[in-house]
């Protein structure tokens, strides 16, 4: 089956600067990579995600990149926010089933 | 639209006691997931219905957990009898709008004492 590998498992920036978290997969099949942020308590909620058929794409402050021939994706968050601070899992989709990393978490200090 | 829905939000059992959770997916998605969440950890699938029928349950205990997905749309998740390493949130998604996002519940959070 697939694995996700995420890293780094916790993160901690000035707010205002950059996060990047990064994910690889083994399944060449998984077409599709969601973004999830949780916060404490709460549910996972999709923030953004990606298909297999393009290399990037953005939404106001969040940004996903996927490299196909490496099999990774990556999550960047400019100009961070304290409200950023959450644990966040990727995941990839071959076929029907999800695959999750195993979350970062990122803590935006003010 | 409404989102899953999910309950109890919060159980508290004895080990070697009964459970069982209750989900009701987004009208009209045909997919519907259970997943264990335990703490400082990713959802672990345990079981995905595609409509009334599983697609995989490959990582369910199946000597305590079982599930099933009436007619199609709601389905509920069962532990007998409990253990102490059951304690997590038992997270439901559900899938099968255009694009198959997958949308989570709110959860149930189950300790077992």
């Amino acid at each position: 089956g697939e694995n996700v590998e995420q890293h780094p498992s916790t993160l901690s920036v000035q707010e205002g600067d950059s996060a990047v978290i990064k994910c690889t997969y083994s399944d060449s099949a998984s077409n599709y990579f969601p973004w999830y942020k949780q916060e404490l308590g709460k549910r996972p909620q999709l923030i953004i995600d990606i298909r297999s058929n393009v290399g990037e794409k953005k939404d106001q402050r969040i940004a996903v990149t996927l490299n196909k021939t490496a099999k990774h994706f990556s999550l960047h968050i400019t100009e961070t926010q304290p409200e950023d601070s959450a644990v966040y899992f990727c995941a990839a989709q071959p076929g029907n089933q999800f695959y999750f990393g195993t979350g970062t978490s990122l803590t935006v200090i003010p | 639209e409404a989102g899953v829905a999910q309950s109890p939000r919060y159980k508290i059992i004895e080990k070697r006691q009964s459970v069982a959770f209750w989900c009701n997916p987004i009208s009209g998605h045909a997919t519907l997931y259970w997943y264990q969440q335990i703490l400082g950890q990713g959802p672990k699938l345990l079981i995905q219905f595609q409509n009334n029928g599983v697609v995989d349950d490959s990582q369910l205990p199946k000597d305590r957990f079982s599930a099933e997905r009436l007619k199609g749309v709601d389905s509920t998740l069962k532990i007998q009898p409990a253990k102490l390493e059951d304690s997590a949130v038992y997270l439901c998604a559900s899938s099968g709008g255009s694009y198959n996002e997958q949308f989570f519940g709110p959860g149930t959070r189950l300790t077992v004492l």
